[in-house]
Protein backbone atom coordinates (compact mmCIF):
# COMPACT_ATOMS: atom_id res chain seq x y z
CA UNK A 1 0.00 0.00 0.00
CA UNK A 2 0.82 3.33 -0.55
CA UNK A 3 1.79 5.03 2.06
CA UNK A 4 1.76 9.18 3.06
CA UNK A 5 2.78 9.93 6.11
CA UNK A 6 3.48 13.92 7.39
CA UNK A 7 5.42 14.26 10.18
CA UNK A 8 2.43 16.36 12.60
CA UNK A 9 -0.84 16.37 12.57
CA UNK A 10 -1.24 18.87 15.11
CA UNK A 11 1.22 21.86 15.39
CA UNK A 12 1.06 25.32 17.25
CA UNK A 13 3.35 27.58 16.20
CA UNK A 14 3.58 31.74 17.36
CA UNK A 15 3.44 34.53 14.88
CA UNK A 16 6.80 34.86 12.93
CA UNK A 17 8.01 31.94 13.40
CA UNK A 18 9.75 29.87 10.68
CA UNK A 19 7.81 26.75 9.98
CA UNK A 20 8.63 23.30 8.68
CA UNK A 21 5.92 20.68 7.53
CA UNK A 22 7.42 17.85 6.12
CA UNK A 23 5.73 15.10 4.58
CA UNK A 24 7.08 11.46 3.18
CA UNK A 25 6.20 9.38 0.85
CA UNK A 26 7.37 5.43 0.15
CA UNK A 27 6.34 4.21 -3.56
CA UNK A 28 9.17 6.56 -5.08
CA UNK A 29 6.23 8.51 -6.67
CA UNK A 30 7.54 11.68 -9.51
CA UNK A 31 5.32 14.39 -8.12
CA UNK A 32 3.88 15.62 -4.84
CA UNK A 33 1.77 18.44 -3.64
CA UNK A 34 0.74 20.86 -0.82
CA UNK A 35 -2.89 21.73 -0.56
CA UNK A 36 -4.61 23.27 2.27
CA UNK A 37 -7.86 23.02 3.37
CA UNK A 38 -10.22 25.64 4.28
CA UNK A 39 -13.96 25.53 5.12
CA UNK A 40 -16.01 26.30 2.25
CA UNK A 41 -12.63 26.66 0.13
CA UNK A 42 -11.70 23.12 -0.61
CA UNK A 43 -8.19 22.40 -2.11
CA UNK A 44 -6.32 24.84 -2.89
CA UNK A 45 -2.49 24.04 -4.30
CA UNK A 46 -0.03 26.16 -2.84
CA UNK A 47 2.76 24.34 -4.61
CA UNK A 48 3.69 21.04 -6.32
CA UNK A 49 7.45 19.54 -7.37
CA UNK A 50 7.06 16.84 -10.51
CA UNK A 51 9.97 15.69 -9.59
CA UNK A 52 13.55 16.27 -7.42
CA UNK A 53 14.64 20.03 -7.49
CA UNK A 54 11.66 20.43 -9.74
CA UNK A 55 8.83 23.08 -8.17
CA UNK A 56 5.67 24.76 -9.16
CA UNK A 57 3.88 27.46 -7.96
CA UNK A 58 0.11 26.54 -7.06
CA UNK A 59 -2.77 28.82 -6.71
CA UNK A 60 -1.90 30.63 -3.41
CA UNK A 61 2.24 30.24 -3.30
CA UNK A 62 2.42 33.42 -1.07
CA UNK A 63 4.14 33.30 1.65
CA UNK A 64 4.88 29.43 1.65
CA UNK A 65 8.15 27.70 -0.45
CA UNK A 66 8.86 23.99 -0.82
CA UNK A 67 12.11 21.86 -0.69
CA UNK A 68 12.33 18.54 -2.85
CA UNK A 69 15.97 17.70 -2.16
CA UNK A 70 15.15 13.59 -2.11
CA UNK A 71 12.29 12.34 -4.06
CA UNK A 72 10.08 10.66 -0.99
CA UNK A 73 10.38 14.05 0.43
CA UNK A 74 8.41 17.23 0.13
CA UNK A 75 8.69 19.82 2.69
CA UNK A 76 6.45 23.23 3.19
CA UNK A 77 7.86 26.10 4.64
CA UNK A 78 6.25 29.37 6.34
CA UNK A 79 8.98 31.59 6.55
CA UNK A 80 7.14 34.12 9.15
CA UNK A 81 3.83 32.46 9.92
CA UNK A 82 0.88 34.53 10.74
CA UNK A 83 -2.69 34.14 11.91
CA UNK A 84 -4.26 33.34 8.58
CA UNK A 85 -2.25 30.47 7.76
CA UNK A 86 -3.72 28.60 10.23
CA UNK A 87 -5.22 25.92 8.76
CA UNK A 88 -5.22 22.04 7.63
CA UNK A 89 -1.92 21.18 5.23
CA UNK A 90 -2.53 17.38 3.10
CA UNK A 91 0.69 16.62 1.28
CA UNK A 92 -0.15 14.08 -1.84
CA UNK A 93 1.70 12.18 -4.31
CA UNK A 94 1.46 10.20 -7.07
CA UNK A 95 3.80 8.41 -9.82
CA UNK A 96 3.85 9.91 -13.35
CA UNK A 97 3.75 8.19 -17.21
CA UNK A 98 3.54 10.08 -20.26
CA UNK A 99 0.44 10.55 -20.99
CA UNK A 100 -1.45 9.23 -18.44
CA UNK A 101 -3.29 10.13 -15.33
CA UNK A 102 -2.86 8.15 -11.70
CA UNK A 103 -4.43 8.58 -8.48
CA UNK A 104 -3.10 11.19 -6.21
CA UNK A 105 -2.44 9.65 -2.81
CA UNK A 106 -2.33 12.21 0.46
CA UNK A 107 -1.54 12.10 3.50
CA UNK A 108 -3.98 12.62 7.05
CA UNK A 109 -3.23 16.35 7.41
CA UNK A 110 -1.45 18.79 9.85
CA UNK A 111 -3.57 21.17 11.38
CA UNK A 112 -1.69 23.83 11.94
CA UNK A 113 -2.58 26.51 14.24
CA UNK A 114 -0.86 30.54 14.46
CA UNK A 115 -1.40 32.49 17.68
CA UNK B 1 -7.00 28.61 -15.18
CA UNK B 2 -9.49 25.57 -14.27
CA UNK B 3 -12.05 26.68 -12.01
CA UNK B 4 -14.07 24.06 -10.74
CA UNK B 5 -17.82 24.88 -9.03
CA UNK B 6 -19.48 22.05 -6.66
CA UNK B 7 -23.21 21.51 -5.45
CA UNK B 8 -24.69 21.37 -2.67
CA UNK B 9 -22.03 22.01 0.05
CA UNK B 10 -24.05 20.15 2.16
CA UNK B 11 -26.37 17.52 1.50
CA UNK B 12 -28.65 15.16 4.05
CA UNK B 13 -30.29 12.02 2.67
CA UNK B 14 -32.25 9.57 3.84
CA UNK B 15 -30.18 5.98 4.22
CA UNK B 16 -31.40 3.68 1.23
CA UNK B 17 -31.93 6.84 -0.55
CA UNK B 18 -30.10 8.55 -3.29
CA UNK B 19 -27.47 11.17 -3.35
CA UNK B 20 -26.51 13.23 -6.86
CA UNK B 21 -23.33 16.11 -6.41
CA UNK B 22 -22.57 17.84 -9.53
CA UNK B 23 -19.25 19.74 -10.79
CA UNK B 24 -18.93 22.52 -13.45
CA UNK B 25 -15.89 23.25 -15.02
CA UNK B 26 -14.24 25.77 -17.15
CA UNK B 27 -11.60 24.73 -18.82
CA UNK B 28 -12.42 23.11 -22.28
CA UNK B 29 -8.55 20.59 -22.28
CA UNK B 30 -9.51 19.13 -19.03
CA UNK B 31 -10.28 15.34 -20.22
CA UNK B 32 -9.53 13.71 -16.38
CA UNK B 33 -12.72 14.10 -13.70
CA UNK B 34 -11.57 12.43 -10.38
CA UNK B 35 -13.93 11.71 -7.33
CA UNK B 36 -12.30 12.00 -3.96
CA UNK B 37 -13.98 11.16 -0.43
CA UNK B 38 -12.58 12.60 3.14
CA UNK B 39 -13.55 11.18 6.03
CA UNK B 40 -13.32 12.57 9.32
CA UNK B 41 -10.22 12.73 10.49
CA UNK B 42 -8.22 11.33 6.82
CA UNK B 43 -6.84 12.68 3.94
CA UNK B 44 -9.26 12.67 0.56
CA UNK B 45 -8.60 9.31 -0.77
CA UNK B 46 -10.00 8.75 -4.87
CA UNK B 47 -13.40 7.05 -5.37
CA UNK B 48 -14.09 7.00 -8.62
CA UNK B 49 -12.50 8.65 -11.49
CA UNK B 50 -13.90 9.43 -15.35
CA UNK B 51 -11.79 10.42 -18.72
CA UNK B 52 -13.31 12.51 -21.73
CA UNK B 53 -13.74 9.50 -23.97
CA UNK B 54 -16.35 8.06 -21.69
CA UNK B 55 -20.03 9.65 -20.71
CA UNK B 56 -20.57 7.37 -17.96
CA UNK B 57 -18.82 5.04 -15.44
CA UNK B 58 -20.30 2.70 -12.75
CA UNK B 59 -18.58 1.52 -9.92
CA UNK B 60 -21.07 -0.66 -7.40
CA UNK B 61 -23.49 1.53 -6.10
CA UNK B 62 -21.24 4.79 -7.26
CA UNK B 63 -21.59 6.37 -10.69
CA UNK B 64 -20.24 9.04 -12.17
CA UNK B 65 -21.44 10.85 -15.39
CA UNK B 66 -19.89 13.68 -17.90
CA UNK B 67 -21.28 15.81 -20.39
CA UNK B 68 -18.12 17.77 -21.63
CA UNK B 69 -20.48 19.74 -24.16
CA UNK B 70 -22.06 21.26 -21.08
CA UNK B 71 -19.15 20.98 -18.94
CA UNK B 72 -20.17 19.60 -16.01
CA UNK B 73 -19.79 15.99 -14.41
CA UNK B 74 -21.80 14.64 -11.70
CA UNK B 75 -21.46 11.92 -8.98
CA UNK B 76 -24.39 9.32 -7.89
CA UNK B 77 -24.72 7.23 -4.96
CA UNK B 78 -27.12 4.93 -5.07
CA UNK B 79 -28.62 3.02 -1.96
CA UNK B 80 -26.84 4.94 0.33
CA UNK B 81 -25.31 3.34 3.69
CA UNK B 82 -23.99 5.19 6.57
CA UNK B 83 -20.66 4.78 5.99
CA UNK B 84 -21.29 7.10 2.47
CA UNK B 85 -21.29 9.96 5.61
CA UNK B 86 -18.14 11.75 4.25
CA UNK B 87 -17.28 15.15 2.15
CA UNK B 88 -16.47 14.03 -1.17
CA UNK B 89 -14.76 16.27 -3.67
CA UNK B 90 -14.60 16.78 -7.32
CA UNK B 91 -11.90 17.44 -9.17
CA UNK B 92 -10.19 18.36 -12.44
CA UNK B 93 -7.06 18.06 -14.86
CA UNK B 94 -6.06 18.08 -18.33
CA UNK B 95 -3.00 16.46 -19.28
CA UNK B 96 -1.39 18.76 -21.74
CA UNK B 97 2.55 17.78 -21.49
CA UNK B 98 4.95 14.91 -21.47
CA UNK B 99 6.30 16.12 -18.19
CA UNK B 100 4.03 15.64 -15.42
CA UNK B 101 3.66 18.82 -14.45
CA UNK B 102 -0.19 18.98 -14.46
CA UNK B 103 -2.22 20.02 -11.44
CA UNK B 104 -5.72 18.96 -9.84
CA UNK B 105 -7.97 21.69 -9.50
CA UNK B 106 -10.46 20.48 -6.97
CA UNK B 107 -13.99 21.87 -6.25
CA UNK B 108 -14.86 23.16 -2.40
CA UNK B 109 -16.63 19.56 -1.46
CA UNK B 110 -19.82 19.03 -0.11
CA UNK B 111 -20.43 17.56 3.29
CA UNK B 112 -22.87 14.60 2.79
CA UNK B 113 -24.83 13.04 5.48
CA UNK B 114 -26.93 9.63 5.71
CA UNK B 115 -29.71 10.10 8.07
CA UNK B 116 -30.09 6.55 9.70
Amino acid sequence: DVKVTQSSRYLVKRTGEKVFLECVQDMDHENMFWYRQDPGLGLRLIYFSYDVKMKEKGDIPEGYSVSREKKERFSLILESASTNQTSMYLCASRTFLRGTFYEQYFGPGTRLTVT
Amino acid sequence: GENVEQHPSTLSVQEGDSAVIKCTYSDSASNYFPWYKQELGKGPQLIIDIRSNVGEKKDQRIAVTLNKTAKHFSLHITETQPEDSAVYFCAAEALISNFGNEKLTFGTGTRLTIIP
